[in-house]
């Protein structure tokens, strides 16, 4: 079974500095998807971005970016600029790419994101 | 597009009540997910459908839980009878099964207190 780890409970950052958030992940698979979600307090699950590993340029959106190490099945997010609307719980997600495995989502623990002004 | 629906948004009931929790998906999707998030055990999936068939219920945590999909836009959970380690928040999230990564797109969560 895969497993997700953030080991990084909360996190801190000033507005307007950069902050990476980390997360490694543990699977016997070779295709899949990673993900990050961020859940404000309203509690909205908000799709940030997504990596397919058989990808090996990183993905980016605006000031959101990922380091995806594959052969250290590391995923870390950098968030660029931040922005008091930052702030929020962060959440990595694997999904497999393989039809048997079905489409379930695995997520870490999450990291609690402070944006400070 | 309105994004996936849920309702209600907040439920309190006693122990031993039925609840049932509501899902619209994003039109035109074909996967749907119901998902639980606790402090405890964090977000774990409970069931999920493709094209209105329920693929893996391994997550659904007893037989006091089950869920339908009687059509592409429509889908229940209930709760029958609740109980109070059943408070959570209920997401429900929707997929596009065909297309890439499948992105899971989330409602707004139903937030179950069971007093």
């Amino acid at each position: 079974a895969q497993t997700v780890t953030q080991s990084q409970p909360e996190m801190s950052v000033q507005e307007a500095e950069t902050v990476t958030l980390s997360c490694t992940y543990d699977t016997s698979e070779s295709d899949y998807y990673l993900f990050w979600y961020k859940q404000p307090p309203s509690r909205q699950m908000i799709l940030v971005i997504r990596q397919e590993a058989y990808k090996q340029q990183n993905a980016t959106e605006n000031r959101f970016s990922v380091n995806f190490q594959k052969a250290a099945k590391s995923f870390s997010l950098k968030i660029s600029d931040s922005q008091l609307g930052d702030a929020a719980m962060y959440f990595c997600a694997y999904r497999s790419a393989m039809e048997t495995s079905g489409s379930r989502l695995t997520f870490g623990e999450g990291t609690q994101l402070t944006v400070n002004p | 597009d309105a994004g996936v629906i849920q309702s209600p948004r907040h439920e309190v009931t006693e122990m031993g009540q039925e609840v049932t929790l509501r899902c619209k998906p994003i039109s035109g999707h074909n996967s749907l997910f119901w998902y639980r998030q606790t402090m405890m055990r964090g977000l774990e999936l409970l069931i999920y459908f493709n094209n209105n068939v329920p693929i893996d219920d391994s997550g659904m945590p007893e037989d006091r839980f089950s869920a339908k999909m009687p059509n592409a836009s429509f889908s229940t959970l209930k709760i029958q009878p609740s109980e109070p380690r059943d408070s959570a928040v209920y997401f429900c999230a929707s997929s596009l099964r065909g297309q890439g990564a499948y992105e899971q797109y989330f409602g707004p969560g139903t937030r179950l207190t069971v007093t």
